[in-house]
């Protein structure tokens, strides 16, 4: 089957930008998401792009695709506590599909 | 709107009990999944639904697992009997098609 793979473990001073990476393997993929869990809470959607896009900005996040190489970034500018979660990367061939999601990248933000 | 609801929050029983959880998607959307999370097996899409027809149920782990969707705003996933390798949180999610899917808060199952 298709794959979604991404780094299981990120450490990352408070105040420094965070970059979580994901490499996909489905061609056909249209939306490419990130999703962010909370200890003890479900997926909360953090932001999305097309598979026709190369970056997409919201507030403190960017997030870029490399369609030929297959891989998604998720950068978080002047990381807080509060980003300390689990972040899945996500991937859909069309807007029906079911998500193939990566094994969760874990990003704990230190003092 | 409210979001996804998901009841019970929290469910603890014992091996061979039936298991009920239950699902209120989004007003208005179409799609509705069923995922499962365990730390050996990260999250599992289970089965869902479109327009309340089950579309995909290849990740249903046996025939111990059932899932219902009667109507647009209602779902259920059944288990029975219940094992304890069950355990896990279990996730519903909705979709209005061309958007992205919400989750629900989970359900946090425990069987001894």
């Amino acid at each position: 089957g298709e794959d979604v793979e991404q780094s299981l473990f990120l450490s990352v001073r408070e105040g420094d930008s965070s970059v979580i990476n994901c490499t996909y393997t489905d061609s056909s993929s249209t939306y490419l998401y990130w999703y962010k869990q909370e200890p003890g809470a479900g997926l909360q959607l953090l932001t999305y792009i097309f598979s026709n896009m190369d970056m997409k900005q919201d507030q403190r996040l960017t997030v870029l695709l490399n369609k030929k190489d297959k891989h998604l970034s998720l950068r978080i500018a002047d990381t807080q506590t509060g980003d300390s979660a689990i972040y899945f990367c996500a991937e859909t061939p069309d807007s029906w599909g079911k998500l193939q999601f990566g094994a969760g990248t874990q990003v704990v933000v230190t003092p | 709107d409210a979001g996804v609801i998901q009841s019970p929050r929290h469910e603890v029983t014992e091996m061979g009990q039936e298991v009920t959880l239950r699902c209120k998607p989004i007003s208005g959307h179409n799609s509705l999944f069923w995922y499962r999370q365990t730390m050996m097996r990260g999250l599992e899409l289970l089965i869902y639904f479109n327009n309340n027809v089950p579309i995909d149920d290849s990740g249903m782990p046996e025939d111990r697992f059932s899932a219902k969707m009667p109507n647009a705003s209602f779902s259920t996933l059944k288990i029975q009997p219940s094992e304890p390798r069950d355990s896990a949180v279990y996730f519903c999610a909705s979709q209005l098609r061309g958007e992205t899917q919400y989750f629900g808060p989970g359900t946090r199952l425990l069987v001894l």
